[in-house]
């Protein structure tokens, strides 16, 4: 069965400085998709970033990347020089492409907070 | 272009009855999806749309949960005899199907059971 586990729910980090955010995933199926979404305050899900399984570079996406090591099944979000506006809540989901071709399931999130 | 709308923004009922929550997804989108998501929680797939296949319903967590497209477009949420753990925010969410691999969501509907 698949299955997102994101380990932070809370995170503290200077401005300016980089951050990962963590995420790792369960699945049998060959194919799938990666995501993050970030949810400031106003509670809007901003797409942010998608890594496919066979994608053989990271993906990035302006400040932001995805460090991915399939072996290990991990998808971490990595900001670089983060904003005040970074601030918001993060979540990694996932996309079996053969089972369950539909249904995309996010993880718990992790709350990030940027300090000036 | 417009984006997702969804409608109510903010529901209160009382428990034991029936709402309706409404979703315009983006013109052209093929694929849309509900979701749940509790205060504080992360999202909960409900049930996804793709053209004129049989809906995915696998994530409905009751027989009072059911949800329609009309004509490939509007979808409305329906929650029979709502209960206090209904309450939570709805998001519903449009792509281009399974080819589109960013979701557009919508702003989300309150729904507070009394």
């Amino acid at each position: 069965a698949q299955k997102i586990t994101q380990t932070q729910p809370g995170m503290f980090v200077q401005e300016k400085e980089a951050v990962t955010l963590d995420c790792t995933y369960d699945t049998s199926d060959p194919s799938y998709g990666l995501f993050w979404y970030k949810q400031p305050s106003s509670g809007e899900m901003i797409f942010l970033i998608y890594q496919g399984s066979y994608d053989q570079q990271n993906a990035t996406e302006g400040r932001y990347s995805l460090n991915f090591q399939k072996a290990r099944k991990s998808a971490n979000l990595v900001i670089s020089a983060s904003q005040l506006g970074d601030s918001a809540m993060y979540f990694c989901a996932m996309r079996e492409m053969y089972s369950s071709a539909s249904k995309i399931i996010f993880g718990s999130g992790t709350r990030l907070s940027i300090r000036p | 272009g417009a984006g997702v709308s969804q409608s109510p923004s903010n529901k209160v009922t009382e428990k034991g009855k029936d709402v309706e929550l409404r979703c315009d997804p983006i013109s052209g989108h093929t694929a849309l999806y509900w979701y749940r998501q509790s205060l504080g929680q992360g999202l909960e797939f409900l049930i996804y749309f793709q053209g004129n296949s049989a809906p995915d319903k696998s994530g409905l967590p009751s027989d009072r949960f059911s949800a329609e497209r009309t004509g490939g477009s509007v979808s409305t949420l329906t929650i029979q005899r709502t209960q206090q753990e209904d309450s939570a925010v709805y998001l519903c969410a449009s792509s281009l199907g399974l080819a589109g691999v960013e979701q557009y969501f919508g702003p989300g509907t309150r729904l507070t059971v009394t």
